[in-house]
């Protein structure tokens, strides 16, 4: 079925460094959503994007929908140690019998060296 | 997310047991979901539920079975559990909106770590 893939799967970085996370599919997404997992805890909802190329921030967080909707990122901007964990990406996949259902990528961990 | 809640936290089991993880919510929602995460492959979805009467197949539902007992509770059990189910699971419920389950937010409990041996 229809996968969102995600790279890279893994990234450390200088605590003050910028970060971008990318997630790409091969066919169009009617929308996309960010999750982030702390270490030892779970995924938690960041932002939803719906809109050709769709941008939006939350802080020091910059999401980006592409302009043909078929990847998104996420970008942040002067990493803090507060950043650190899993982000996932996730969109709609086809599921049978006229379903959709949220797909999540693989994600990428974040380690952030203060 | 407070709202939902799972039991038991930790697990550890043998091969062959049977085993259910309980998930319960107070948020109100139709949909319940059951994932499992493994390092590396993300969260994959084993089954989901739109409300009482409705239970599907997700992308990994081969020896996991599901009941939705009320609005409120979803358990997930491993009739006879394997050394490759060792992993970690999570519950989530999402509120119909009307637009698709697709464009839901997905709300987490906190997870059951199960560990076979």
């Amino acid at each position: 079925g229809q996968q969102v893939m995600q790279i890279p799967q893994y990234q450390h970085v200088q605590e003050g460094e910028d970060f971008t996370t990318y997630c790409n599919s091969s066919t169009t997404l009617s929308n996309i959503q960010w999750y982030k997992q702390r270490p030892g805890g779970h995924p938690v909802f960041l932002i939803q994007l719906v809109k050709s190329g769709e941008v939006k921030k939350q802080k020091r967080l910059t999401f980006q929908f592409g302009e043909a909707k078929k990847n998104s990122s996420l970008h942040i901007t002067a990493t803090q140690t507060t950043d650190v964990g899993t982000y996932f990406c996730a969109g709609p996949a086809y599921s049978g019998a006229g379903s959709y259902q949220l797909t999540f990528g693989k994600g990428t961990k974040l380690s952030v060296i203060p | 997310d407070a709202d939902v809640t799972q039991t038991p936290r930790n697990r550890i089991t043998k091969t062959g047991k049977r085993i259910m993880l309980e998930c319960s919510q107070t948020k109100g929602h139709d949909r319940m979901y059951w994932y499992r995460q493994d390092p590396g492959l993300g969260l994959r979805l084993i089954y989901y539920s739109f409300d009482v009467k409705d239970i599907n197949k997700g992308e990994i539902s081969d020896g996991y079975s599901v009941s939705r007992q009320a609005q409120a509770k979803f358990s997930l059990s491993l009739e006879s559990a394997i050394p490759n189910q060792t992993a970690l699971y999570f519950c989530a419920t999402s509120d119909n909106l009307g637009a698709g389950a697709a464009t839901d937010t997905q709300y987490f409990g906190p997870g059951t770590r199960l560990t076979v041996l």
